[in-house]
């Protein structure tokens, strides 16, 4: 079946730096665009970033276009999400997406000192 | 951006009673494509959202019967016609047709009485 598992969160200091990785199973990863959204504590979501299937095409949210860089491996069906400079209210749980359905469990990142 | 609102932002529902939670958009979600790109999801705790309602009325593979989509334009409604125990949780809206980014409403908490 369809699966995203999210890994490579965790606890990082104001102005570090971090890579997520999503892998993709059970589809033809490169037929399909791919987002990044977040979920602060207790709050709602926020998309971060957008991946074309082919990669021609990144779109980030204002709160971190600069600063993240998307990317993605068809050939090994695995998206990423560089982070850079990171911040206190980067702290979320951040989920990879293949278009509207599904997202993956999800992986914590801890911004604090 | 598309701004997306919704209404009330929690509920408390009786096991068996109806459900209904309001949507809107700051512009129209009709795409020149015939399409209303209007997607309804629900968290449950502990757990990523997961896609209910696609394109305003269609219920995604495996949604009860009981959740229903209706609306055009700006102005949606999700309803619940008999809430279960497993119902609680918090409803989201989204629009895509402007992506990105998507945007997603606040959030509808909803639990039971």
């Amino acid at each position: 079946q369809v699966q995203l598992v999210e890994s490579g969160g965790g606890l990082v200091k104001p102005g570090g730096s971090l890579r997520l990785s999503c892998a993709a199973s059970g589809f033809t990863f490169s037929d399909y665009y791919m987002s990044w959204i977040r979920q602060a504590p207790g709050k709602g979501l926020e998309w971060v970033s957008y991946i074309s299937s082919s990669s021609s095409y990144t779109n980030y949210a204002d709160s971190v276009k600069g600063r993240f860089t998307i990317s993605r491996d068809n050939a090994k069906n695995s998206l990423y999400l560089q982070m850079n400079s990171l911040r206190a209210e980067d702290t979320a749980v951040y989920y990879c997406a293949r278009e509207v359905t599904p997202w993956g469990q999800g992986t914590l990142v801890t911004v604090s000192s | 951006d598309i701004v997306m609102t919704q209404t009330p932002l929690s509920l408390s529902v009786t096991p068996g009673q109806p459900a209904s939670i309001s949507c809107k958009s700051s512009q129209s979600l009709l795409h020149s494509d015939g399409k209303t790109y209007l997607y309804w999801y629900l968290q449950k705790p502990g757990q990523p959202p997961q896609l209910l309602i696609y394109e305003v009325s269609n219920r995604f593979s495996g949604v009860p019967d009981r959740f229903s989509g209706s609306g055009s334009g700006t102005d949606f409604t999700l309803k619940i016609s008999r809430v279960e125990a497993e119902d609680v949780g918090v409803y989201y809206c989204m629009q895509s047709i402007q992506l990105p980014p998507f945007t997603f409403g606040p959030g509808t908490k909803v639990d039971i009485k």
